[in-house]
């Protein structure tokens, strides 16, 4: 059972359009990141949220904490082909340090 | 960000055979670091959490004997997959991380058994 459920799986879409990809859980988590990866490389950190409810953007990405900081999502305003990759939400569980990491949602975007 | 890099980036090996790969924190001292596999067009799975200085917590179904890590020092951590079968074939990713919870990835190892 995966703990951190992830929408979509797979996402294509044309440059300039928007989206969100959405983390769901029915687990509370401490905090929250988000990871882009591109084939053949490991993740790269984009955000750490911490607060329920809390909104953080970076650029074009506007990332979102539930309230109840048991999900997230993530919006991407005019997407470029740039933003292809595999998008990892990962939770963090107060007392564990280890992450627990969503499904995965592989976005591509079509020039 | 904190860099993290992981050596070798491949490796194409004998069935049977071992191969180690390591795992250092560049920039700062990493207390925990994780290993990872991934499989294609999937998600990460951890396979252990390693303290410096202290034997790894293994994540259920993983074989420890199989999977040996090390982590001697607060920037080396090093994970050796013994006996090496085709069903070990996958990417092996580590992760480091210090005081704060985020955690910071390697590059990545391409593991082949043939």
């Amino acid at each position: 059972t995966q703990l951190l459920e992830q929408s979509p799986q797979f996402l294509s879409i044309q440059e300039g359009e928007n989206l969100t990809v959405y983390c769901n859980s029915s687990s509370v988590f401490s905090s929250l990141q988000w990871y882009r990866q591109e084939p053949g490389e490991g993740p790269v950190l984009l955000v750490t949220v911490v607060t329920g409810g809390e909104v953080k953007k970076l650029k074009r990405l506007t990332f979102q904490f539930g309230d109840a900081r048991k999900d997230s999502s993530l919006h991407i305003t005019a997407a470029q082909t740039g933003d292809t990759g595999l998008y990892l939400c990962a939770g963090a569980v107060t007392g564990r340090r280890a992450l627990t990491f969503g499904s995965g949602t592989r976005l591509q975007v079509q020039p | 960000g904190a860099v993290v890099s992981q050596h070798p980036s491949r490796v194409i090996c004998k069935s049977g055979t071992s191969v180690k790969i390591e795992c250092r924190s560049l920039d700062f001292q990493a207390t925990t670091m994780f290993w990872y596999r991934q499989f294609p067009k999937k998600s990460l799975m951890l396979m252990a959490t390693s303290n410096e200085g202290s034997k790894a917590t293994y994540e259920q179904g993983v074989e420890k004997d199989k999977f040996l890590i090390n982590h001697a020092s607060l920037t080396l951590s090093t994970l050796t997959v013994t006996s090496a079968h085709p069903e070990d074939s996958s990417f092996y990713i580590c992760s480091a991380t210090g005081t704060l919870t985020e955690q910071y990835f390697g590059p990545g190892t391409r593991l082949t058994v043939t």
